[in-house]
């Protein structure tokens, strides 16, 4: 089966750094992905990594180990609008695109 | 403007009533998807569609139904079947870039069985 962990509450300060871990389990991996989703709105996408290493964009970087299998998102630079859920998606074996979510970290930040 | 749109935003249902959720789509995208999720938890992928006239189960097929009739169009409906239909439903779609794994979200349907 294909399963995800990752933290399911953190706290930072504005103009902090955060660090949001992702572990998977996957019969097959094609990439790991990021999606943000504020209270009551729509996933958006953030940050793809189908190989190793950190992919940055603007304030977010995504990380990729996949001898690990494990990822991060670091968002930098934090602001107040950046409260909320992360979540971390692989594609799913089979089905065209299909993405396993795993059950998000709410971030919160603090003035 | 490209995007994808979901009506109603807001649903109740009674017991034993199936409602049907729409989605739309003007992005020209192949592949749909539509999701659930409860409270504090992560999307679970109900049924997909790559193309006209195909759909695939996913993982929490049981008491739903779909149709897709048209590129743009990927309506779901619950049926009285889904014992407990309660939840925040997402509609999805994708080009099918498989470099980006990106999928595009429309607003949401928030279903309340009263």
């Amino acid at each position: 089966g294909q399963s995800l962990e990752q933290p399911s509450e953190v706290t930072a300060v504005e103009g902090a750094i955060v660090q949001i871990n992702c572990t998977y389990q996957t019969s097959g991996f094609y990439g790991l992905s990021w999606y943000q989703q504020h209270d009551g709105g729509a996933p958006t996408f953030l940050s793809y990594n189908a190989l190793d290493g950190l992919e940055e964009t603007g304030r977010f970087s995504s990380f990729l180990s996949r001898s690990d299998s494990y990822g991060y998102l670091l968002l930098q630079e934090l602001q107040m609008k950046d409260s909320a859920s992360y979540f971390c998606a692989v594609r799913g074996s089979g089905g065209y695109n299909k993405l396993i979510f795993g059950a998000g970290t709410r971030l919160a930040v603090h003035p | 403007d490209g995007g994808i749109t979901q009506s109603p935003k807001y649903l109740f249902r009674k017991e034993g009533q199936n409602v049907t959720l729409s989605c739309e789509q003007n992005l020209n995208h192949d592949a749909m998807y539509w999701y659930r999720q409860d409270p504090g938890q992560g999307l679970r992928l109900i049924y997909y569609s790559q193309i006209v006239n195909d759909f695939q189960k996913g993982d929490i097929a049981e008491g739903y139904s779909v149709s897709r009739e048209k590129k743009e169009s990927f309506p779901l409906t619950v049926t009285s079947a889904q014992k407990n239909p309660t939840a925040f439903y997402l509609c999805a779609s994708t080009i099918g870039d498989r470099k980006r794994n990106e999928q595009f979200f429309g607003p949401g349907t928030r279903l309340t069985v009263l």
